[in-house]
């Protein structure tokens, strides 16, 4: 079976601090692909990140970072000087490689005050 | 280049009857998927369809029907609607590959009385 669980409910930080949204994953396939995608008020998804399991090199685009670690199952997150239109809830998610569906956690919501 | 585009953007049902949403994928692509997301919570995949069949069901009753035309486009139909029915419900498309990430669209959401 596969999980993601997202620990941290909500975060609260102030304009241009950095904060990282953890991600931890479970799965017994050796080929599957993990994602992140953000969630403003409006409801649409919009789609950040996809990792395949077989790349853990770091990525890097503009303020967003991402750390890939299959030693600790983690796909953590890494906002760098937070801005208010940050201000949404972002969710992990995995999918098998053979596999369409994906699989979400249950979401952190980030508040980025001003 | 328009994205994922969904309809009606709101609902309001009652108990027992059906609804009928719709999805238009975003240009190029041929794969749509349906998701429920209850409030506070991630999405749940329902299922995907795909050359007009449904490729993929997650665990989601048969009163969760759907159907993908030759355009396409796709319905999700919900029978015998229940209170726990009520949900944003979610359509994303993507191209045909397992690997392919998938665009979401604003979403229906759809309350029940």
């Amino acid at each position: 079976a596969q999980k993601v669980t997202q620990a941290q409910t909500e975060i609260s930080v102030v304009e241009k601090e950095d904060v990282t949204l953890d991600c931890v994953y479970e799965t017994r396939d050796t080929t599957y692909y993990l994602f992140w995608y953000k969630q403003p008020p409006s409801g649409e998804l919009v789609f950040l990140i996809r990792r395949n399991s077989f790349d853990e090199q770091n990525e890097i685009s503009g303020r967003y970072s991402w750390n890939f670690q299959k030693s600790t199952s983690s796909f953590n997150f890494t906002i760098t000087a937070s801005q208010v239109v940050d201000s949404a809830v972002y969710f992990c998610a995995l999918k098998k490689g053979s596999n369409y569906k994906l699989t979400f956690g249950k979401g952190t919501l980030l508040t980025v005050n001003p | 280049d328009a994205g994922v585009t969904q309809s009606p953007t709101h609902l309001i049902k009652t108990r027992g009857q059906q609804v009928t949403l719709r999805c238009s994928p975003k240009s190029g692509h041929d794969t749509v998927s349906w998701y429920q997301q209850a409030l506070g919570q991630g999405p749940q995949f329902i299922f995907q369809y795909y050359e007009e069949e449904e490729r993929q069901r997650g665990n989601f009753p048969d009163r969760f029907s759907g159907h993908q035309f030759p355009n396409y486009s796709s319905e999700l139909n919900v029978n015998a609607l229940l209170l726990g029915d009520s949900a944003l419900y979610l359509c994303a498309s993507s191209l045909s590959g397992s690997n392919q990430p998938q665009h979401f669209g604003d979403g229906t959401r759809l309350s029940i009385l």
